[in-house]
């Protein structure tokens, strides 16, 4: 059981580039997330799925996309990076253990570098 | 939107002493507060949370209180070690929208000195 595990771990694009960072979960949970962590900011949510075939805008959604045409895997992507996309990307899900809990487990990063 | 603010942002302690992080929130309707910590090049893990019916709950060293009339919470931690040396992260449910989206504080960096 591996969990959430992110592709790739580091990434170092030039501004106008684009890439697809993806995620997937092996515990079959509905709910995925994208977040995006910088200094002093916490975690932020760029994109969130609550099933196959759904997604949704989080706190900071412009300069991403995202698709969920698999139930296990979530993928973003940047389509003309920018500098101010550098950034560690964590991808998340989650399941309702009881109404209203719900545990998010973490992918373990992708830390991107745009010049 | 749920909005979380924690404090302080950085919280350096002797091993053996405790440690509090305090949050606070907006939606006096959350009921649920979890709490993560995140080590250094990993992803964040859930080590606590409280929902809002309870006052607090405990699990070893840390501990977690809840007052829901002045809506914030705390995480506590006892006898430090320098294995709690990390980032922790408050969170709260966002009630307006879809289920299982979290809002998170800003972080506070914990470092425990031997």
């Amino acid at each position: 059981n591996a969990g959430v595990t992110q592709t790739p771990k580091f990434r170092v694009l030039k501004t106008g580039q684009s890439m697809t960072l993806l995620c997937a979960q092996d515990m079959n949970h509905e709910y995925m997330y994208w977040y995006r962590q910088d200094p002093g900011m916490g975690l932020r949510l760029i994109h969130y799925s609550v099933g196959e075939g759904t997604t949704a805008k989080g706190e900071v959604p412009d300069g991403y996309n995202v698709s969920r045409l698999k139930k296990q895997n979530f993928l973003l992507g940047l389509e003309s990076a920018a500098p101010s996309q550098t950034s560690v990307y964590f991808c998340a899900s989650s399941y309702s253990r009881l109404a209203g809990e719900y545990e998010q487990f973490f992918g373990p990063g992708t830390r991107l570098t745009v010049l | 939107g749920e909005n979380v603010e924690q404090h302080p942002s950085t919280l350096s302690v002797q091993e053996g002493d405790s440690a509090v992080i305090k949050c606070t929130y907006s939606d006096s309707a959350s009921n649920y507060f979890p709490w993560y910590k995140q080590e250094l090049g990993k992803g964040p893990q859930l080590i606590i949370d409280i929902r809002s019916n309870v006052g607090e709950k405990k699990d070893q060293r840390i501990a977690v209180t809840l007052n829901k009339t002045a809506k914030h919470f705390s995480l506590h931690i006892t006898e430090t070690q320098p294995e709690d040396s990390a980032v922790y992260f408050c969170a709260a449910p966002d009630r307006g929208s879809t289920l299982g989206r979290l809002y998170f504080g800003r972080g506070t960096q914990l470092t425990v000195w031997p």
